[in-house]
């Protein structure tokens, strides 16, 4: 149990266009998922704190308005790259937080890989 | 804010030994310190955590200490396998399932 996806794996697009990345809960509902954005060769860094039915927390130095978070329902939240550019091309990883028994534990999804021509 | 750094960036050792990855953060409030090991081209995947009341928990052949007055954290793998190469991250968060801020990561590799 407890597996999260993403959709699609990797993605190919062309400058200006928009893109976006599914990232899923498969056996659990998750009030909380996280977005992260991880260069070659670098940490993962967290882009923006989704909860369900409420707007997203962006981190400092992230676009609102150039990456766009809906988490419309327990199981979904979606990553919309707006007007994308090659310095948008990057791993994007989700993570889903499942409450369980009074606990948190949170888990991660495959990734989407990111290329902009 | 919380920063995490990590050390050695890199870790080469031979099949059979111990390897031994550290992190220290900033942020007293933090709670959490779990251990995640990426393959190439996928997410990260939890491997071990440790909750701040605890100084080391061990699981198999991976074990973790936390000194919380030092604010330091490491990760032990002994008997080290080939597969066990990977791109490690240890990461901090004030409670668990929450927020994570990732060390810089560790590129570890096992030579047979």
């Amino acid at each position: 149990g407890a597996v999260v996806s993403q959709h699609p794996s990797w993605v190919i697009c062309k400058s200006g266009t928009s893109v976006k990345i599914e990232c899923r809960s498969l056996d659990f509902q998750a009030t909380t998922m996280f977005w992260y954005r991880q260069f070659p060769k670098q940490s993962l860094m967290l882009m923006a704190t989704s909860n369900e039915g409420s707007k997203a927390t962006y981190e400092q130095g992230v676009e609102k308005d150039k990456f766009l978070i809906n988490h419309a329902s327990l199981t979904l939240s979606t990553l919309t790259v707006t007007s994308a550019h090659p310095e948008d091309s990057s791993f994007y990883i989700c993570s889903a937080r499942r409450l369980a028994g009074g606990d948190n534990e949170q888990f991660f999804g495959p990734g989407t890989r990111l290329t902009v021509l | 804010g919380e920063n995490v750094e990590q050390h050695p960036s890199t870790l080469s050792v031979q099949e059979g030994d111990s390897a031994v990855i550290k992190c220290t953060y900033s942020d007293s409030a933090s709670n959490y310190f779990p251990w995640y090991k990426q393959e190439l081209g996928k997410g990260p995947q939890l491997i071990i955590d440790i909750r701040s009341n605890v100084g080391e928990k061990k699981d198999q052949r991976i074990a973790v200490t936390l000194n919380k007055t030092a604010k330091h954290f490491s990760l032990h793998i002994t008997e080290t396998q080939p597969e066990d190469s990977a791109v490690y991250f240890c990461a901090a968060s004030v409670l668990r399932g929450g927020k994570l801020i990732f060390g810089q990561g560790t590129e570890l590799s096992v030579k047979p």
